[in-house]
């Protein structure tokens, strides 16, 4: 089983939608969860990051986490053209006594004008 | 603030050359960490350092190896390259305080690595 999966899309959804990306992960130990945005042929950006079980929301972006179904998404409110990238779930991954930042193929999103 | 930065922005090597990527961190970062993506792939940790000490270790070769200075800039070096290390080589620094190992990594704009 990997790591971190992710759908790898692509997704495709109407300007002015919700897009939903989704996110599982192995280690039960994770303690944190971030999401990146990466546009194609530049480097990730940090959109969103969550610790606790539970919503936590950002402008037009909610993070959501279930640590007992080891999962999380994020839903993008009211999507628009530029909203259309790659996002990449990362999740801390105990290796050892040290953690590692694993990440997820990601997910293609498209938003349709 | 000057975000991570990256030198150089290209670079092309042939099959067993050397090479070697440099990182600067967020001011204030003390934490540095390497990353290989291939396309289509999400970002694979090779490396993290913290105060100068490596923290931890992804699963690549021996050719691969780095380190952090004093100002916490750090290098990555890749020797006896492969066609297979053509990727985008990412660094990413943290405000991270030593005991914990949660905060939020931001990326530079990376080095794209051309192997012959």
């Amino acid at each position: 089983q990997k790591e971190v999966e992710q759908n790898s899309g692509p997704l495709s959804v109407p300007e002015g939608a919700i897009a939903s990306l989704n996110c599982t992960y192995s280690d039960r130990g994770s303690q944190s969860f971030f999401w990146y945005r990466q546009y194609s042929g530049k480097s990730p950006e940090l959109i969103m990051f969550i610790y606790s079980n539970g919503d936590k929301e950002d402008g037009r972006f909610t993070a959501q986490l279930n640590k007992a179904s080891q999962y999380v998404s994020l839903l993008i409110r009211d999507s628009q053209p530029s909203d259309s990238a790659t996002y990449l779930c990362a999740v801390n991954v105990r290796g050892g006594s040290n953690y590692k930042l694993t990440f997820g193929k990601g997910t293609l999103l498209t938003v349709n004008p | 603030d000057a975000g991570v930065t990256q030198s150089p922005t290209h670079l092309i090597k042939t099959r067993g050359q050397h090479v070697t990527l440099r990182c600067s961190p967020i001011s204030g970062h003390k934490s540095v960490s390497w990353y290989q993506q291939v396309l289509g792939q999400g970002p694979q940790f090779i490396f993290q350092y913290y105060e100068k000490e490596e923290r931890g270790r992804g699963n690549f070769p021996d050719r691969f190896s780095a380190r952090q200075f004093p100002n916490y800039s750090s290098e990555l070096n890749v020797n006896a390259l492969l066609l297979g290390d053509s990727a985008l080589y990412l660094c990413a620094s943290s405000l991270d305080r030593g005991f914990d190992q949660d905060q939020p990594q931001h990326f530079g704009d990376g080095t794209r690595l051309s192997i012959l």
